[in-house]
Protein backbone atom coordinates (compact mmCIF):
# COMPACT_ATOMS: atom_id res chain seq x y z
CA UNK A 1 0.00 0.00 0.00
CA UNK A 2 0.53 3.82 -0.09
CA UNK A 3 1.53 5.39 3.44
CA UNK A 4 3.87 7.71 4.80
CA UNK A 5 4.75 8.57 7.63
CA UNK A 6 6.44 11.02 9.71
CA UNK A 7 6.83 12.68 13.57
CA UNK A 8 4.30 15.77 13.90
CA UNK A 9 5.98 18.43 15.88
CA UNK A 10 10.05 19.29 16.59
CA UNK A 11 11.35 22.17 18.73
CA UNK A 12 14.79 23.09 18.37
CA UNK A 13 16.99 25.57 19.51
CA UNK A 14 18.32 28.19 17.03
CA UNK A 15 21.77 26.78 15.75
CA UNK A 16 21.26 23.08 16.33
CA UNK A 17 20.91 20.71 13.80
CA UNK A 18 17.63 19.27 12.98
CA UNK A 19 16.44 16.00 12.36
CA UNK A 20 13.26 15.48 10.75
CA UNK A 21 12.23 11.45 10.03
CA UNK A 22 10.01 9.59 7.09
CA UNK A 23 9.28 6.56 6.88
CA UNK A 24 7.72 5.17 3.62
CA UNK A 25 6.33 1.90 2.00
CA UNK A 26 6.92 1.79 -1.82
CA UNK A 27 9.99 0.99 -2.72
CA UNK A 28 9.63 1.12 -6.30
CA UNK A 29 9.82 4.97 -5.84
CA UNK A 30 12.53 6.55 -8.15
CA UNK A 31 12.64 10.11 -6.37
CA UNK A 32 11.44 10.79 -2.65
CA UNK A 33 11.09 14.58 -1.70
CA UNK A 34 11.14 16.84 0.91
CA UNK A 35 8.76 19.72 0.36
CA UNK A 36 8.32 22.87 2.69
CA UNK A 37 5.05 25.14 3.79
CA UNK A 38 5.68 28.24 5.19
CA UNK A 39 2.04 29.83 6.85
CA UNK A 40 -0.85 30.49 4.30
CA UNK A 41 1.52 29.16 1.25
CA UNK A 42 1.75 25.82 -0.86
CA UNK A 43 4.43 23.25 -0.94
CA UNK A 44 7.70 24.48 -2.66
CA UNK A 45 10.44 22.00 -3.28
CA UNK A 46 13.00 21.72 -0.75
CA UNK A 47 15.10 19.20 -2.01
CA UNK A 48 15.03 15.24 -3.60
CA UNK A 49 17.05 12.63 -3.65
CA UNK A 50 17.64 9.62 -6.32
CA UNK A 51 16.57 6.06 -5.35
CA UNK A 52 20.01 4.96 -5.92
CA UNK A 53 21.71 7.05 -3.41
CA UNK A 54 22.54 6.68 -0.05
CA UNK A 55 22.93 10.89 0.80
CA UNK A 56 22.61 14.32 -0.79
CA UNK A 57 24.21 17.15 0.74
CA UNK A 58 22.56 20.49 -0.31
CA UNK A 59 24.05 23.90 1.43
CA UNK A 60 22.54 23.35 4.95
CA UNK A 61 20.68 20.30 3.91
CA UNK A 62 21.23 16.45 4.26
CA UNK A 63 19.36 13.74 3.22
CA UNK A 64 19.60 10.35 4.11
CA UNK A 65 17.93 7.26 2.66
CA UNK A 66 18.03 4.03 3.81
CA UNK A 67 16.02 1.77 1.25
CA UNK A 68 16.26 -1.54 3.15
CA UNK A 69 14.34 -0.25 5.75
CA UNK A 70 12.69 2.35 3.81
CA UNK A 71 13.67 5.38 5.52
CA UNK A 72 14.56 8.59 5.08
CA UNK A 73 16.21 12.21 7.15
CA UNK A 74 16.36 15.69 6.83
CA UNK A 75 19.44 17.18 8.60
CA UNK A 76 18.81 21.12 8.81
CA UNK A 77 22.26 22.39 9.85
CA UNK A 78 22.46 25.68 12.00
CA UNK A 79 19.27 25.72 11.70
CA UNK A 80 17.43 29.91 11.74
CA UNK A 81 14.23 30.99 12.74
CA UNK A 82 13.38 31.29 9.01
CA UNK A 83 13.39 27.59 8.78
CA UNK A 84 10.37 27.62 11.37
CA UNK A 85 7.87 25.38 8.88
CA UNK A 86 5.90 22.60 7.70
CA UNK A 87 8.14 19.68 6.19
CA UNK A 88 6.37 16.94 4.42
CA UNK A 89 8.62 14.08 2.57
CA UNK A 90 6.43 12.57 -0.53
CA UNK A 91 7.17 8.91 -2.68
CA UNK A 92 6.42 8.50 -6.19
CA UNK A 93 4.36 5.00 -5.56
CA UNK A 94 4.80 2.59 -9.00
CA UNK A 95 6.33 5.73 -10.86
CA UNK A 96 2.72 7.15 -11.82
CA UNK A 97 3.76 10.54 -11.70
CA UNK A 98 1.62 11.02 -8.32
CA UNK A 99 2.98 11.85 -5.09
CA UNK A 100 2.01 10.61 -1.77
CA UNK A 101 3.01 12.73 1.17
CA UNK A 102 3.42 12.46 4.54
CA UNK A 103 1.21 13.96 7.37
CA UNK A 104 4.07 16.96 7.45
CA UNK A 105 6.14 17.73 10.51
CA UNK A 106 6.11 21.27 11.99
CA UNK A 107 9.28 22.49 12.24
CA UNK A 108 9.55 25.14 15.83
CA UNK A 109 12.84 26.78 15.84
CA UNK A 110 13.27 29.18 19.09
CA UNK A 111 15.13 31.79 19.28
CA UNK B 1 6.66 33.98 -15.60
CA UNK B 2 4.59 30.87 -15.43
CA UNK B 3 2.27 30.34 -12.68
CA UNK B 4 -0.37 28.49 -11.10
CA UNK B 5 -3.02 30.23 -9.76
CA UNK B 6 -6.43 29.04 -7.23
CA UNK B 7 -9.44 30.57 -6.94
CA UNK B 8 -11.47 31.45 -5.19
CA UNK B 9 -8.82 31.69 -1.74
CA UNK B 10 -11.53 31.70 0.77
CA UNK B 11 -15.35 30.21 0.14
CA UNK B 12 -17.83 30.10 2.49
CA UNK B 13 -21.23 27.71 1.47
CA UNK B 14 -23.43 25.55 3.02
CA UNK B 15 -24.47 21.45 3.26
CA UNK B 16 -25.74 20.48 0.41
CA UNK B 17 -24.62 23.27 -2.36
CA UNK B 18 -22.56 22.75 -4.95
CA UNK B 19 -19.08 23.81 -5.22
CA UNK B 20 -16.38 24.44 -7.63
CA UNK B 21 -13.02 25.37 -7.34
CA UNK B 22 -10.81 26.51 -9.96
CA UNK B 23 -7.00 25.90 -11.14
CA UNK B 24 -5.35 27.51 -13.62
CA UNK B 25 -1.13 26.76 -14.30
CA UNK B 26 0.32 28.49 -17.17
CA UNK B 27 3.39 25.91 -17.75
CA UNK B 28 1.44 23.90 -20.10
CA UNK B 29 2.02 21.02 -17.77
CA UNK B 30 0.63 17.78 -18.80
CA UNK B 31 -0.22 16.58 -14.87
CA UNK B 32 -2.35 18.01 -12.41
CA UNK B 33 -3.71 16.92 -9.39
CA UNK B 34 -5.88 18.45 -6.11
CA UNK B 35 -4.74 17.51 -2.27
CA UNK B 36 -6.84 18.38 0.44
CA UNK B 37 -5.02 19.34 3.82
CA UNK B 38 -6.54 18.97 6.90
CA UNK B 39 -4.70 18.89 10.32
CA UNK B 40 -2.96 15.22 11.25
CA UNK B 41 -3.57 14.41 7.88
CA UNK B 42 -1.05 16.40 5.75
CA UNK B 43 -1.54 16.24 1.79
CA UNK B 44 -4.43 13.51 0.62
CA UNK B 45 -4.83 13.10 -3.15
CA UNK B 46 -8.17 14.03 -4.29
CA UNK B 47 -8.04 13.37 -8.27
CA UNK B 48 -5.76 13.88 -10.82
CA UNK B 49 -5.33 13.93 -14.70
CA UNK B 50 -1.76 13.04 -16.82
CA UNK B 51 -3.58 14.84 -19.91
CA UNK B 52 -6.61 16.08 -21.28
CA UNK B 53 -9.75 14.14 -20.71
CA UNK B 54 -8.19 12.04 -18.56
CA UNK B 55 -9.30 12.08 -15.19
CA UNK B 56 -8.21 9.63 -11.93
CA UNK B 57 -9.28 8.67 -8.49
CA UNK B 58 -6.88 9.41 -6.06
CA UNK B 59 -7.06 7.98 -2.33
CA UNK B 60 -10.20 10.21 -0.94
CA UNK B 61 -12.10 11.32 -4.08
CA UNK B 62 -15.89 10.45 -3.11
CA UNK B 63 -17.85 13.45 -2.99
CA UNK B 64 -15.74 15.20 -5.58
CA UNK B 65 -15.51 15.10 -9.67
CA UNK B 66 -12.64 17.06 -11.89
CA UNK B 67 -12.68 17.69 -15.80
CA UNK B 68 -9.97 18.30 -17.96
CA UNK B 69 -11.23 20.19 -20.98
CA UNK B 70 -7.69 22.07 -21.54
CA UNK B 71 -3.72 21.72 -20.31
CA UNK B 72 -4.29 24.70 -18.40
CA UNK B 73 -7.58 23.49 -16.33
CA UNK B 74 -8.70 21.38 -13.69
CA UNK B 75 -11.85 22.12 -11.71
CA UNK B 76 -12.80 20.44 -8.32
CA UNK B 77 -16.05 20.06 -7.86
CA UNK B 78 -17.95 18.94 -4.92
CA UNK B 79 -21.31 18.05 -6.06
CA UNK B 80 -22.88 18.65 -2.61
CA UNK B 81 -20.71 19.82 -0.22
CA UNK B 82 -20.50 18.25 3.17
CA UNK B 83 -19.39 19.69 6.26
CA UNK B 84 -16.63 17.29 6.08
CA UNK B 85 -14.95 18.26 3.12
CA UNK B 86 -14.08 21.97 5.16
CA UNK B 87 -10.75 21.99 4.24
CA UNK B 88 -7.74 23.96 2.50
CA UNK B 89 -7.52 22.21 -1.66
CA UNK B 90 -3.97 22.41 -2.94
CA UNK B 91 -3.17 22.30 -6.87
CA UNK B 92 -0.67 21.25 -7.99
CA UNK B 93 1.24 20.71 -11.53
CA UNK B 94 4.21 18.75 -12.70
CA UNK B 95 5.97 18.47 -15.85
CA UNK B 96 7.84 15.76 -17.70
CA UNK B 97 10.76 16.48 -15.73
CA UNK B 98 13.10 14.06 -14.33
CA UNK B 99 13.14 14.97 -11.20
CA UNK B 100 8.89 15.07 -11.07
CA UNK B 101 8.77 18.38 -8.81
CA UNK B 102 5.56 19.39 -8.18
CA UNK B 103 4.79 23.19 -8.54
CA UNK B 104 1.73 24.03 -6.14
CA UNK B 105 -0.86 27.19 -5.93
CA UNK B 106 -1.59 28.90 -2.92
CA UNK B 107 -4.25 26.88 -1.42
CA UNK B 108 -8.07 27.34 -1.28
CA UNK B 109 -9.95 27.59 1.89
CA UNK B 110 -13.42 25.86 2.34
CA UNK B 111 -15.58 26.48 4.89
CA UNK B 112 -18.98 24.36 4.45
CA UNK B 113 -21.77 25.10 7.18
Amino acid sequence: GEDVEQSLFLSVREGDSSVINCTYTDSSSTYLYWYKQEPGAGLQLLTYIFSNMDMKQDQRLTVLLNKKDKHLSLRIADTQTGDSAIYFCAETPGNTGKLIFGQGTTLQVKP
Amino acid sequence: DAEITQSPRHKITETGRQVTLACHQTWNHNNMFWYRQDLGHGLRLIHYSYGVHDTNKGEVSDGYSVSRSNTEDLPLTLESAASSQTSVYFCASKGQGNTGELFFGEGSRLTVL
